[in-house]
């Protein structure tokens, strides 16, 4: 099955700068990519998603990088504002099914 | 949260009981699923729906059963519940192929087994 790796696990920002967090995942045949932001005491928020056609994609302050051949995917914060502050997650899903396979996560702390 | 609601938000049972969490959509999609979040596992699928009466086991399915009579209901149950269960549970909803493959999520219950 799928399996997604996501770096790093926290991560402490200075506000105003930049925040990127990394995946992998393992079937090739994933071609899906969303990224969810969770705070605190709520459900994950789609926030951006790529698909395998694209390379890029951006919205506002964030932006997501997909590389097919290295089976890596980015989510890129920049501009970093407290209100970024919250837990990331990217998952994976193939054309085939509907199951998404979600990362780790990764605990953002943007310092005013 | 996508016109998705759970009920109950809270719930403290204790060991050895049944218990069932409702999902409920308003958006006609075909696709439902049941997840819990654990603290160091992050979201994992527990069982899910791909239409009335379709269902399907997840990667984490033992001690759960789900049950789905409507488009707009899935029914999350323990039928007896373990301190292991205790968790947050999120239901999800997706078009499936023909939305894109989004998945959104509701707000969660907060179950403690004791």
């Amino acid at each position: 099955g799928e399996n997604v790796e996501q770096h790093p696990s926290t991560l402490s920002v200075q506000e105003g700068d930049s925040a990127v967090i990394k995946c992998t995942y393992s079937d090739s045949a994933s071609n899906y990519f969303p990224w969810y932001k969770q705070e605190l005491g709520k459900g994950p928020q789609l926030i951006i998603d790529i698909r395998s056609n694209v390379g890029e994609k951006k919205d506002q302050r964030i932006a997501v990088t997909l590389n097919k051949t290295a089976k890596h995917f980015s989510l890129h914060i920049t501009e970093t504002q407290p209100e970024d502050s919250a837990v990331y997650f990217c998952a994976a899903i193939k054309a085939a099914g509907n199951k998404l396979t979600f990362g780790g996560g990764t605990r953002v702390l943007v310092k005013p | 949260d996508a016109g998705i609601t759970q009920s109950p938000r809270h719930k403290v049972t204790e060991t050895g009981t049944p218990v069932t969490l409702r999902c409920h959509q308003t958006e006609n999609h075909r696709y439902m699923y049941w997840y819990r979040q654990d603290p160091g596992h992050g979201l994992r699928l527990i069982h899910y729906s791909y239409g009335v009466k379709d269902t399907d086991k997840g990667e984490v399915s033992d001690g759960y059963s789900v049950s789905r009579s409507k488009t707009e209901d899935f029914l999350l149950t323990l039928e007896s519940a373990t301190s292991s269960q205790t968790s947050v549970y999120f239901c999800a909803i997706s078009a499936g192929l023909a939305g894109g493959n989004e998945q959104f999520f509701g707000p969660g219950t907060r179950l403690t087994v004791l």
